[in-house]
């Protein structure tokens, strides 16, 4: 199975501070058909999972484009640009290149 | 709106067979493209992805659950299904549905907890 790995796995920020949080792969997560099936997505406390980028660098819809999504084959990065408070929870990588699909253990974004 | 909601049996015992049910709108599991998936999450830990089942039936399993997962449709009613066979603690988790087109999950139901004890 491809191992994502998370870093760091906590994040403290302060409001409007600048934030990245890297995924890396086992293996590189470019498909045979071109696209690189690697997601963020933001997992609240006590919520459930939202999508927030797809395929690398593709800002879901109703998404802040404070967040942004970069990287290729193994290495990708979430940047959120300017904390706000709703953006604090669980971030997680997600392949679905391979079968089967896996996460990364999570950052967690904490207030300083 | 895309909506999804879980549902299942609550707490269950080791051995026994768990049945959840998917039921969503603002779509159809009819049209070509759309998936449903189900990931689960043990309390305080990550996301672990089951199953996906696609528009034309097609369908995808996690082989660490080996051979104890079997998804389903009911594209009338507007429902998914995932049953866990020889369930035991480590099954113990909050099983999530999520609806995208394969690899995407861009929507995801409450959870439906699942306990499974003696």
């Amino acid at each position: 199975d491809v191992v994502l790995t998370q870093t760091p796995p906590t994040l403290s920020a302060t409001i409007g501070q600048s934030v990245s949080i890297s995924c890396r792969s086992s293996q590189s997560l470019l498909d045979s058909d071109g696209d690189t099936y690697l997601n963020w997505l933001l997992q609240r406390p006590g919520q459930s999972p939202q999508l927030l980028i797809y395929s690398v660098s593709n800002l879901e819809s109703g998404v802040p484009n404070r967040f942004s999504g970069s990287g290729s084959e193994t290495d990708f990065t979430l940047k959120i640009s300017g904390v706000e408070a709703e953006d604090l929870g669980v971030y997680y990588c997600m392949q679905a290149t391979h079968a089967p699909y896996t996460f990364g253990a999570g950052t967690k974004l904490e207030l300083k | 709106q895309v909506t999804l909601k879980e549902s299942g049996p609550g707490i269950l015992q080791p051995s026994q067979t768990l049945s959840l049910t998917c039921s969503f709108s603002g779509f159809s599991l009819s049209t070509s493209g759309i998936c449903v998936s189900w990931i689960r999450q043990p309390s305080g830990k990550g996301l672990e992805w089951l199953a996906t089942i696609c528009w034309e039936d097609s369908k995808g399993y996690n082989p660490s659950l080996k051979n104890r997962l079997t998804i389903s449709k009911d594209t009338s009613n507007n429902q998914a299904f995932l049953k866990i066979t020889s369930v035991d603690t480590a099954d113990t988790a909050i099983y999530y549905c999520a609806h995208g087109p394969w690899g995407v999950m861009d929507a995801w139901g409450q959870g439906a907890s699942v306990t499974v004890s003696s």
